[in-house]
Protein backbone atom coordinates (compact mmCIF):
# COMPACT_ATOMS: atom_id res chain seq x y z
CA UNK A 1 0.00 0.00 0.00
CA UNK A 2 1.29 3.30 -0.25
CA UNK A 3 2.19 5.27 2.65
CA UNK A 4 3.91 8.74 2.87
CA UNK A 5 5.40 9.67 6.23
CA UNK A 6 7.40 12.94 7.21
CA UNK A 7 8.51 14.21 11.00
CA UNK A 8 5.88 16.68 12.34
CA UNK A 9 8.53 19.78 13.25
CA UNK A 10 11.96 21.39 12.53
CA UNK A 11 13.51 24.53 13.83
CA UNK A 12 16.56 26.35 12.10
CA UNK A 13 18.51 29.61 12.59
CA UNK A 14 18.21 32.08 9.76
CA UNK A 15 20.95 31.62 7.01
CA UNK A 16 21.57 27.66 7.93
CA UNK A 17 20.84 24.59 5.98
CA UNK A 18 17.17 23.02 6.39
CA UNK A 19 16.60 19.46 5.80
CA UNK A 20 13.26 17.97 5.73
CA UNK A 21 12.91 14.41 5.32
CA UNK A 22 10.30 11.90 3.93
CA UNK A 23 9.95 8.09 3.48
CA UNK A 24 7.46 6.58 1.22
CA UNK A 25 6.25 2.90 0.77
CA UNK A 26 5.16 2.36 -2.75
CA UNK A 27 7.95 1.41 -4.92
CA UNK A 28 5.92 1.74 -8.35
CA UNK A 29 6.16 5.47 -7.53
CA UNK A 30 7.15 7.62 -10.82
CA UNK A 31 7.29 10.87 -9.67
CA UNK A 32 7.63 12.78 -5.83
CA UNK A 33 6.92 15.81 -5.06
CA UNK A 34 7.55 18.85 -2.39
CA UNK A 35 4.92 21.35 -1.86
CA UNK A 36 4.71 24.18 0.63
CA UNK A 37 1.83 25.63 2.42
CA UNK A 38 2.06 28.85 4.22
CA UNK A 39 -0.55 29.72 6.71
CA UNK A 40 -4.32 30.14 5.53
CA UNK A 41 -3.07 29.20 1.98
CA UNK A 42 -3.25 26.64 -0.67
CA UNK A 43 -0.38 24.36 -1.57
CA UNK A 44 2.47 25.71 -3.83
CA UNK A 45 4.44 23.09 -5.63
CA UNK A 46 8.29 24.02 -5.31
CA UNK A 47 10.03 20.83 -7.33
CA UNK A 48 9.61 17.10 -8.53
CA UNK A 49 11.71 14.61 -9.14
CA UNK A 50 11.61 11.25 -11.41
CA UNK A 51 11.51 8.16 -9.85
CA UNK A 52 14.70 7.31 -11.79
CA UNK A 53 16.98 10.31 -10.86
CA UNK A 54 19.13 10.71 -7.52
CA UNK A 55 19.06 14.06 -7.18
CA UNK A 56 17.49 17.88 -8.43
CA UNK A 57 18.80 21.34 -7.56
CA UNK A 58 16.64 24.20 -8.15
CA UNK A 59 18.55 27.62 -6.99
CA UNK A 60 18.51 27.13 -3.44
CA UNK A 61 16.74 24.01 -3.43
CA UNK A 62 18.19 20.25 -3.18
CA UNK A 63 16.36 17.43 -3.37
CA UNK A 64 17.59 13.90 -2.55
CA UNK A 65 16.09 10.81 -3.73
CA UNK A 66 17.70 7.44 -2.33
CA UNK A 67 14.79 4.96 -4.31
CA UNK A 68 16.38 1.91 -2.20
CA UNK A 69 15.72 3.34 1.03
CA UNK A 70 12.58 5.16 -0.59
CA UNK A 71 13.95 8.21 0.96
CA UNK A 72 13.42 11.54 -0.15
CA UNK A 73 14.95 14.63 1.34
CA UNK A 74 14.94 18.73 0.55
CA UNK A 75 17.81 20.72 1.29
CA UNK A 76 17.11 24.27 1.93
CA UNK A 77 19.99 26.66 1.76
CA UNK A 78 20.65 29.73 3.57
CA UNK A 79 17.11 29.35 5.26
CA UNK A 80 15.36 32.48 5.22
CA UNK A 81 12.39 33.62 7.38
CA UNK A 82 9.83 33.89 4.51
CA UNK A 83 10.96 29.67 4.48
CA UNK A 84 8.98 29.25 7.50
CA UNK A 85 5.69 27.20 6.46
CA UNK A 86 4.61 23.87 6.26
CA UNK A 87 6.27 21.01 3.46
CA UNK A 88 4.41 18.40 2.24
CA UNK A 89 6.21 15.59 0.49
CA UNK A 90 4.22 13.68 -1.66
CA UNK A 91 4.48 10.65 -3.79
CA UNK A 92 2.29 9.55 -7.43
CA UNK A 93 1.84 6.16 -8.86
CA UNK A 94 1.33 5.04 -12.56
CA UNK A 95 -2.20 3.42 -13.08
CA UNK A 96 -5.49 3.84 -14.74
CA UNK A 97 -5.89 6.85 -12.13
CA UNK A 98 -2.24 8.16 -11.10
CA UNK A 99 -3.04 9.17 -7.41
CA UNK A 100 -1.17 11.54 -5.84
CA UNK A 101 -0.48 10.49 -1.85
CA UNK A 102 0.26 13.50 0.79
CA UNK A 103 2.41 13.62 3.57
CA UNK A 104 1.45 14.73 6.89
CA UNK A 105 3.23 17.86 6.61
CA UNK A 106 6.61 19.21 8.04
CA UNK A 107 6.41 22.12 9.59
CA UNK A 108 9.40 24.66 9.34
CA UNK A 109 10.38 27.13 11.76
CA UNK A 110 13.34 29.63 11.05
CA UNK A 111 14.94 31.64 14.03
CA UNK A 112 16.12 34.74 12.92
CA UNK B 1 -2.44 34.49 -15.19
CA UNK B 2 -3.94 31.05 -15.18
CA UNK B 3 -4.60 29.23 -11.76
CA UNK B 4 -7.38 28.18 -9.91
CA UNK B 5 -10.17 30.01 -7.81
CA UNK B 6 -12.16 29.08 -5.01
CA UNK B 7 -14.69 30.94 -3.06
CA UNK B 8 -15.30 32.26 -0.70
CA UNK B 9 -12.37 31.83 1.71
CA UNK B 10 -14.26 31.59 4.51
CA UNK B 11 -17.66 30.37 5.18
CA UNK B 12 -19.92 29.79 7.96
CA UNK B 13 -22.80 27.43 8.11
CA UNK B 14 -25.30 26.22 10.17
CA UNK B 15 -25.32 22.39 11.02
CA UNK B 16 -28.12 20.71 8.92
CA UNK B 17 -27.81 23.12 6.14
CA UNK B 18 -25.66 21.95 3.15
CA UNK B 19 -23.41 24.55 1.41
CA UNK B 20 -21.24 24.68 -1.88
CA UNK B 21 -18.04 25.19 -2.15
CA UNK B 22 -16.67 26.80 -5.70
CA UNK B 23 -13.16 25.89 -7.64
CA UNK B 24 -12.63 27.20 -11.20
CA UNK B 25 -9.95 26.75 -13.11
CA UNK B 26 -8.39 28.68 -16.39
CA UNK B 27 -5.24 26.23 -16.79
CA UNK B 28 -7.35 23.87 -19.95
CA UNK B 29 -6.55 21.05 -16.87
CA UNK B 30 -8.50 18.08 -17.85
CA UNK B 31 -8.18 16.65 -13.79
CA UNK B 32 -9.86 18.56 -11.02
CA UNK B 33 -10.12 17.19 -7.14
CA UNK B 34 -10.99 18.02 -3.57
CA UNK B 35 -9.04 17.26 -0.49
CA UNK B 36 -9.98 17.87 2.70
CA UNK B 37 -6.92 19.26 5.53
CA UNK B 38 -7.19 18.95 9.31
CA UNK B 39 -4.83 19.88 11.66
CA UNK B 40 -2.49 16.87 11.92
CA UNK B 41 -3.92 14.53 9.33
CA UNK B 42 -2.58 15.96 5.92
CA UNK B 43 -4.73 16.25 2.85
CA UNK B 44 -7.26 13.35 2.20
CA UNK B 45 -8.94 12.67 -1.10
CA UNK B 46 -12.62 13.54 -1.60
CA UNK B 47 -13.38 13.22 -5.09
CA UNK B 48 -11.33 13.63 -8.68
CA UNK B 49 -12.81 14.04 -11.57
CA UNK B 50 -10.68 13.46 -15.23
CA UNK B 51 -12.96 14.66 -17.73
CA UNK B 52 -16.04 16.38 -17.87
CA UNK B 53 -19.23 14.82 -16.69
CA UNK B 54 -17.07 12.19 -14.68
CA UNK B 55 -16.05 11.62 -11.71
CA UNK B 56 -15.29 9.16 -8.70
CA UNK B 57 -15.34 8.85 -5.02
CA UNK B 58 -11.73 9.42 -3.10
CA UNK B 59 -11.10 8.12 0.51
CA UNK B 60 -13.92 10.25 2.31
CA UNK B 61 -16.91 10.74 0.33
CA UNK B 62 -19.25 10.05 2.62
CA UNK B 63 -21.77 12.98 3.04
CA UNK B 64 -19.86 15.09 0.14
CA UNK B 65 -21.44 15.30 -3.70
CA UNK B 66 -19.97 17.08 -6.88
CA UNK B 67 -20.59 17.79 -10.08
CA UNK B 68 -18.17 18.40 -13.29
CA UNK B 69 -20.51 19.75 -15.87
CA UNK B 70 -17.94 22.01 -17.33
CA UNK B 71 -14.24 21.84 -17.85
CA UNK B 72 -13.31 24.87 -15.44
CA UNK B 73 -15.60 24.17 -12.74
CA UNK B 74 -15.66 21.49 -10.08
CA UNK B 75 -18.07 22.59 -7.21
CA UNK B 76 -18.44 20.55 -4.10
CA UNK B 77 -21.13 20.35 -1.49
CA UNK B 78 -21.03 19.16 1.63
CA UNK B 79 -24.39 17.71 2.86
CA UNK B 80 -26.13 17.75 5.77
CA UNK B 81 -25.16 13.78 6.14
CA UNK B 82 -21.33 14.95 6.76
CA UNK B 83 -20.71 14.31 10.45
CA UNK B 84 -18.13 16.92 10.98
CA UNK B 85 -17.82 18.89 8.19
CA UNK B 86 -15.54 21.86 9.64
CA UNK B 87 -12.33 21.86 7.96
CA UNK B 88 -10.41 23.46 5.54
CA UNK B 89 -11.28 22.36 1.58
CA UNK B 90 -8.38 22.62 -1.40
CA UNK B 91 -9.23 21.93 -4.90
CA UNK B 92 -6.45 21.10 -7.08
CA UNK B 93 -5.87 20.56 -11.08
CA UNK B 94 -3.78 18.96 -13.29
CA UNK B 95 -3.26 17.98 -16.92
CA UNK B 96 -4.16 14.64 -16.88
CA UNK B 97 -2.21 12.89 -19.18
CA UNK B 98 -0.16 10.15 -18.30
CA UNK B 99 2.96 11.55 -17.33
CA UNK B 100 1.95 12.60 -14.05
CA UNK B 101 1.95 15.95 -14.22
CA UNK B 102 1.98 18.14 -11.00
CA UNK B 103 -1.11 19.24 -8.95
CA UNK B 104 -2.17 22.86 -8.60
CA UNK B 105 -3.49 23.93 -5.90
CA UNK B 106 -6.30 26.63 -4.76
CA UNK B 107 -6.15 29.13 -2.00
CA UNK B 108 -8.79 27.33 -0.36
CA UNK B 109 -12.14 27.67 1.47
CA UNK B 110 -12.31 27.74 5.39
CA UNK B 111 -15.37 26.12 6.60
CA UNK B 112 -17.09 26.59 9.75
CA UNK B 113 -20.35 24.43 10.52
CA UNK B 114 -22.08 25.39 13.94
Amino acid sequence: GEDVEQSLFLSVREGDSSVINCTYTDSSSTYLYWYKQEPGAGLQLLTYIFSNMDMKQDQRLTVLLNKKDKHLSLRIADTQTGDSAIYFCAESISGGYQKVTFGIGTKLQVIP
Amino acid sequence: DGGITQSPKYLFRKEGQNVTLSCEQNLNHDAMYWYRQDPGQGLRLIYYSQIVNDFQKGDIAEGYSVSREKKESFPLTVTSAQKNPTAFYLCASRRGDKGNSPLHFGNGTRLTVT
